[in-house]
């Protein structure tokens, strides 16, 4: 594997459900990412995570929490989802302490319906 | 406040035509750092360039140029001889030190559409 990857890449889930969201990074960065792409709307950062320490969280609902047990992998678990958190979810990586000069890297995403 | 302008939401071309992007940003710090971002149907943002502020220079990548315009505040993305795979979403981005807490400052991005 090379890059960063996500699975699943299609996840629908009930309001009521628990799932998870995995990402993993090839690169050997320091800092990971989770973003959120809804129609219409422009790219919203949800967490950061620099040497496995979260660093930012754009005020995102509790329903959301991530998990960082290394640099390599990310997760975001969900539960009790609203319709309106369908989207999008893109991982990043960038190579150093998540600085203005890094460039991050992007998986796939994964499409999340939630019904 | 910092903010990326994508004043083109959806551009149409036949394929083989040259077409440009339009980037235009907003910062009050004079160190920053432009990117610019493909992302096909298949959703993954693809990194094409980045680009710091003190580098003026015009940048060639293949069929790819970029055009950066400090006086106007703009950062254009060109495509020569377009292709049917130059499809995609594209978007522009900034990073600087200023109110930002390092995070990317996106466009809403251009829908480029090359019709065979």
């Amino acid at each position: 594997e090379t890059g960063v990857t996500q699975t699943p890449r299609h996840l629908v889930m009930g309001m009521t459900n628990k799932k998870s969201l995995k990402c993993e990074q090839h690169l050997g960065h320091n800092a990971m990412y989770w973003y959120k792409q809804s129609a219409k709307k422009p790219l919203e950062l949800m967490f950061v995570y620099n040497f496995k320490e979260q660093t930012e969280n754009n005020s995102v609902p509790s329903r959301f929490s991530p998990e960082c047990p290394n640099s390599s992998h990310l997760f975001l678990h969900l539960h009790t989802l609203q319709p309106e958190d369908s989207a999008l979810y893109l991982c990043a990586s960038s190579p150093t302490d998540g600085v203005f000069t890094d460039t991050q890297y992007f998986g796939p995403g994964t499409r999340l319906t939630v019904l | 406040a910092q903010k990326v302008t994508q004043a083109q939401t959806e551009i149409s071309v036949v394929e083989k035509e040259d077409v440009t992007l339009d980037c235009v940003y907003e910062t009050r710090d004079t160190t920053y750092y432009l990117f610019w971002y493909k992302q096909p149907p298949s959703g993954e943002l693809v990194f094409l360039i980045r680009r710091n502020s003190f580098d003026e220079q015009n940048e060639i990548s293949g069929r790819y140029s970029w055009n950066f315009q400090k006086s106007t505040s703009s950062f254009n993305f060109t495509i020569t001889a377009s292709q049917v795979v130059d499809s995609a979403v594209y978007f522009c981005a900034l990073s600087d030190v200023m109110d930002s807490n390092y995070q990317l400052i996106w466009g809403a991005g251009t829908k480029l559409i090359i019709k065979p």
